[in-house]
């Protein structure tokens, strides 16, 4: 495997579920980021982590529980999830999260329907 | 508050030029991204701009004036695999980057 994956690629849950998200960076970077993708809005940044720490939540529900038990890996755990939150959800990493030329590279996501 | 223009939506000719206008009003300023995005598919990384100027790879080239907060990506040669999103993104002064909604392109033969 070679750069960002994510699963799974296609979610469909009901309200009451618990379901996760999982992500996975082959590129050996140090920061990795969750967003969230809607039809014409622009990406909403949910989470940072920058070394395994969490340095930013974009005041996120907490129906969205981010998880990075180490710099290769970022789960987003979700429960009693809103029909609203039916989205693409974009996992990305880069380099550094700290400097400013720091391409992020992106996972193909995982388009969640809520029903 | 911090806000990213681009027009939702532009369509050009195969073989012709289109130039995408991005423009900006954020909380500091470490660099503009500029973001490819098939349908279905993940953003990838076309340019970055940090200072006044022009920046050219191969048939794309971007362009940054940041005393009027203004970027734009010029697609030359266009052929029909350019249609896509295209996202303007600048880095804000906590190193996030903002995004805006994308222009969708759409390529006509």
């Amino acid at each position: 495997e070679t750069g960002v994956t994510q699963t799974p690629r296609h979610l469909v849950m009901g309200m009451t579920n618990k379901k996760s998200l999982k992500c996975e960076q082959h590129l050996g970077h140090n920061a990795m980021y969750w967003y969230k993708q809607s039809a014409k809005k622009p990406l909403e940044l949910m989470f940072v982590y920058n070394f395994k720490e969490q340095t930013e939540n974009n005041s996120v529900p907490s129906r969205f529980s981010p998880e990075c038990p180490n710099s290769s890996h970022l789960f987003l755990h979700l429960h009693t999830l809103q029909p609203e939150d039916s989205a693409l959800y974009l996992c990305a990493s880069s380099q550094d999260g700290t400097s400013g030329y720091s391409e992020q590279f992106f996972g193909p996501g995982t388009r969640l329907t809520v029903l | 508050g911090q806000n990213i223009d681009q027009p939702t939506e532009m369509t050009a000719t195969e073989g012709a030029i289109v130039q995408i206008n991005c423009t900006y009003q954020t909380s500091g300023f470490n660099g503009l991204f500029w973001y490819q995005q098939h349908a279905g598919e993940a953003p990838t990384f076309l340019s970055y701009n940090v200072l006044d100027g022009l920046e050219e790879k191969g048939r794309f080239s971007s362009f940054l004036s940041r005393s009027k907060g203004y970027s734009y990506l010029l697609l030359k040669e266009l052929q029909m695999k350019d249609s896509a999103s295209y996202l303007c993104a600048v880095m804000d002064s906590n190193y996030q980057l903002i995004w805006g909604a994308g222009t969708k392109l759409i390529i006509k033969p």
